[in-house]
């Protein structure tokens, strides 16, 4: 019963590109999470998705960025245009309730060079 | 907003001893969860004790145990018999009952010494 997978592990881009940041829940669970890690800093809440529907992005920067969890495959984390200051570790967690008992992934460090 | 707030950047403990992470919030909710995570240098965030706000009794998971003190807005953790592998970040996160989203304090570096 695998965990939570995200991939890639590392990615780099060069300012200007897009970052695209996928995450496979636990089996079973339908409800995602992202969170953002800046260094010397906890997780932020970005967004909270469950299968074809965004349910509270409040923490999602308001240009660039956007979350999906479609019926079927991964959810994808997508950073356009990215600058130095998306720079940061990404992770994504699953649930079947909430609560925030839920597991994490190991995250996707992004660097913009 | 809820806000968590743990004041300690750093600890250390000897092996084999007891240390205590400190943790306070902020809230006017009186329905919510407490938890601490652990992130070692792996990355993984690892859930390590959950507390519900309702229940009274702190919580314990083998040599993690809490302090819970509702009143007060403090939620410490204590970990007992300190091992190498308990090196790690320690983070202490808040949620609203009923609300998905975590808000995480900014992390307390243990240092386990042999």
């Amino acid at each position: 019963n695998a965990g939570v997978m995200q991939n890639p592990r590392h990615l780099v881009r060069r300012r200007g590109q897009e970052a695209r940041l996928r995450c496979s829940p636990m089996k079973g669970h339908s409800h995602v999470y992202w969170y953002r890690q800046l260094p010397e800093e906890g997780l932020k809440f970005m967004v909270y998705l469950q299968k074809e529907n965004i349910i509270d992005e409040s923490g999602m920067p308001k240009e660039r960025f956007s979350a999906e969890f479609p019926k079927e495959g991964p959810s994808i984390l997508r950073i356009q245009q990215v600058v130095r200051g998306d720079s940061a570790a990404y992770f994504c967690a699953s649930s079947l309730q909430g609560m925030g008992g839920y597991t994490f992934g190991s995250g996707t460090r992004l660097t913009v060079v | 907003a809820q806000t968590v707030t743990q004041s300690q950047p750093e600890m250390s403990v000897q092996e084999a001893e007891t240390v205590t992470l400190s943790c306070t919030y902020d809230t006017s909710e009186s329905d919510y969860y407490l938890f601490w995570y652990k992130q070692p240098p792996s990355r993984q965030m690892i859930l390590v004790i959950r507390q519900e706000a309702y229940k009274q009794q702190n919580a314990t998971e083998n040599r993690f145990s809490v302090n819970f003190q509702k009143a007060a807005k403090s939620f410490s953790l204590k970990i007992s018999d300190s091992q190498l592998g308990d090196a790690a970040m320690y983070f202490c996160a808040y949620s609203e009952g009923g609300s998905e989203k975590l808000v995480f304090g900014k992390g307390t570096k243990l240092t386990v010494n042999p």
